[in-house]
């Protein structure tokens, strides 16, 4: 067990709809980090937040955005949702972000959109 | 940007046997490499690492091994068991947000399937 809390394990919705991804970190940790996993696309990072503030960005589509709370938990907002968002999405955390950190991931959240 | 690749996608092997995962990465300025193991319903889990200073490292039945001259890594697994059976991804840390290094580069990864 890494530590790191995912919400709900599995999700299946509809092109168009929205839905909300849940993350609860390590205890400790103040840096959370969001990935998609798709066959096509492998494992991707997607954005960083780290104590509350937005620390890094990647491949993040504008229909998604991503939150953290001050107790430290984070919300990954998936909306318009197209057949391609199909994937496995990762959460994982660590203390800090400097180079050498080790990232702790959750089990992930299987979306599928029909 | 960074391309973290690998030679082989399927790698089978007899328990009581070595593995040896390999990875190729493009960047010549990358300085520290990491080993994840992903198992079925799982989220990655961290394996080894290595900084570029070093050419060898060593964990348990675990080794890793960087040639920086042609940007090649590999993973080493002694006497693999199946519950040695899962993906294996090499990683790469890029600097993102400025000093940030959370940004991690993964290769496509390579399934190891280890046979009783």
């Amino acid at each position: 067990d890494s530590g790191v809390t995912q919400t709900p394990k599995h999700l299946i919705t509809a092109t168009g709809q929205r839905v909300t991804l849940r993350c609860s970190p390590r205890s400790g940790d103040l840096s959370v980090y969001w990935y998609q996993q798709s066959l096509d696309q492998g494992l991707q990072f997607l954005i960083q937040y780290y104590n509350g503030e937005e620390r890094a960005k990647g491949n993040i589509l504008e229909r998604f955005s991503a939150q953290q709370f001050p107790d430290l938990h984070s919300e990954l907002n998936l909306s318009s949702l197209e057949l391609g968002d199909s994937a496995l999405y990762f959460c994982a955390s660590s203390v800090g972000f400097s180079q050498g950190e080790k990232l702790f991931f959750g089990s992930g959240t299987q979306l599928s959109v029909l | 940007g960074e391309s973290v690749g690998l030679h082989l996608p399927t790698l089978s092997v007899q328990e009581g046997d070595n593995s040896i995962i390999n990875c190729a990465y493009s960047n010549s300025a990358s300085d520290y490499f990491i080993w994840y193991k992903q198992e079925s319903g799982k989220g990655p889990q961290f394996i080894i690492d290595i900084r570029s200073n070093m050419d060898k490292r060593q964990g348990q039945r675990v080794t890793v091994l960087l040639n920086k001259t042609v940007k090649h890594l590999s993973l080493q697994i002694a006497a693999t068991q199946p519950g040695d059976s899962a993906v294996y991804f090499c990683a790469v840390p890029e600097k993102a947000g400025g000093t940030s290094y959370g940004k991690l580069t993964f290769g496509q990864g390579t399934i190891l399937t280890v046979h009783p």
